[in-house]
């Protein structure tokens, strides 16, 4: 009975690198949200998926973060040439129907770009 | 857009002390509300929730009472622990919407 499941805990990139962030929802789960928390803020939403479609993708930064979610396989936030400001820790979460519901989160990716 | 406004922390208190913390939210339509408590280095954990006005949601000793009037969702506990020393957050959702988070409250609880 996992819960969702986020990988790697902790990970550190140089600058200019690309930084790969996993998630596998809840079992019987179908909605993914990935939100980005930086130090002593809140958490701020960027993308919302379903199986093999975007839903909302309005707080995902235009350039450089790419997000998918497969038939098949975990949902990947990919950051390309990584800079010291993506430094956060990024979350995902999953429901299995609409929002109202509420979510369950994983225990996030803790990135660090050195 | 909707928002949501919570107290600013940090919140200290003793063990066995009364807490409310503010939560104040825009939102157009009728909005579910949830509290979600995160302890150190983890994840958000939901704390409770509630769809419609007047409703009250509780979990753990901890309550929140819709009350669409005031568009607020305090959260109150009569008696916190040290083991509730986290960081409260309050969210909405519009219907579909993703959740929308405040910024968080820190509290802890000395003994």
């Amino acid at each position: 009975n996992a819960g969702v499941m986020q990988n790697p805990r902790h990970l550190v990139r140089r600058r200019g690198q690309e930084a790969r962030l996993r998630c596998s929802p809840m079992k019987g789960h179908s909605h993914v949200y990935w939100y980005r928390q930086l130090p002593e803020e809140g958490l701020k939403f960027m993308v919302y998926l379903q199986k093999e479609n975007i839903i909302d993708e309005s707080g995902m930064p235009k350039e450089r973060f790419s997000a998918e979610f497969p038939k098949e396989g975990p949902s990947i936030l990919r950051i390309q040439q990584v800079v010291r400001g993506d430094s956060a820790a990024y979350f995902c979460a999953s429901s299995g129907a609409a929002p109202n519901y509420g979510y369950t989160f994983g225990s996030g990716t803790r990135l660090t770009v050195v | 857009g909707d928002s949501v406004t919570q107290m600013e922390g940090p919140v200290t208190l003793s063990e066995e002390a009364f807490l409310t913390i503010n939560c104040t939210y825009t939102a157009t339509g009728y909005p579910s509300l949830f509290w979600y408590v995160q302890y150190p280095g983890e994840g958000l954990q939901l704390l409770l929730k509630a769809t419609k006005a007047d409703d009250k949601g509780s979990n753990k000793g901890f309550e929140a009472t819709y009350r669409k009037e005031t568009t607020s969702f305090h959260l109150e506990k009569g008696s916190v622990q040290v083991s509730d020393s986290a960081v409260y957050f309050c969210a909405l959702t519009s219907g579909n919407t993703p959740l929308v988070f405040g910024k968080g409250t820190r509290l802890s609880v000395i003994a």
